[in-house]
């Protein structure tokens, strides 16, 4: 089945640490999307790739990285830096064609402890 | 920086009830306007308004979109339970993939 995958879906984070959140798809799609979603609110773009090796900074991409390796990958790295980073993660992919729409992974809950 | 508004951030209504849901933007070289609902993690899509579709209809929902005004409603006739559910509106620039603004969507709860 064709699809994206978000690992894990729950993550518990200590002050001070860098955590991972996997992104993973196979429907074959050049763009990739990472956005954050807080409480009763909408979705806030982080980061986002358009091809391999590339990737471009979304509206509050401060205390965040990503790479784009391999076009199937879209990592989320939160880092030290960012100083809430407590909310729903959501990734999401998009094929290159005109007028397509995205497609979200089940997201991971990041939670800090 | 494009921008995307919804309104009413949450409404509650009555099974059977009609609602409209509003989306307004502001986005360089608009393209499309796509319409999602999250009913617990991931947005599914529902319809997407480009200039050559200013209006899209399914079932029991339908979307219309102002270019003139640079809006969109949503609209939900005889309201399920099923239909509760944050429903998101996102804008998409001329330019392909790039960045796809979201609103901050609207919460809809329908009580029996």
């Amino acid at each position: 089945d064709g699809g994206i995958t978000q690992s894990p879906k729950y993550l518990f984070r200590k002050e001070g640490q860098n955590v991972t959140l996997s992104c993973e798809q196979n429907l074959n799609h050049d763009a990739m999307y990472w956005y954050r979603q807080d409480p009763g609110q909408g979705l806030r773009l982080i980061y986002y790739s358009q091809i391999v090796n590339d990737f471009q900074k979304g509206d509050i991409a401060e205390g965040y990285s990503v790479s784009r390796e391999k076009k199937e990958s879209f990592p989320l790295t939160v880092t030290s830096a960012q100083k809430n980073p407590t909310a729903f993660y959501l990734c999401a992919s998009k094929d290159r064609g005109v007028n397509t729409e995205a497609f979200f992974g089940q997201g991971t809950r990041l939670t800090v402890v | 920086e494009d921008k995307v508004v919804q309104s009413p951030l949450s409404l509650v209504v009555h099974e059977g009830d009609t609602v409209t849901l509003n989306c307004s933007y502001e986005v360089t070289n608009f393209r499309s306007l796509l319409w999602y609902k999250q009913e617990k993690k991931a947005p599914t899509f529902l319809f997407m308004l480009t200039s050559s579709g200013i209006e899209k209809k399914s079932g029991r929902l339908s979307s219309i979109l102002d270019k003139k005004e640079l809006s969109s409603i949503l609209n939900i006739t005889a309201t399920q339970t099923g239909d509760s559910a944050i429903y998101l509106c996102a804008v998409e620039p001329l330019r392909g993939y790039q960045k796809v603004t979201f609103g901050t969507g609207t919460k809809l709860q329908v009580i029996p």
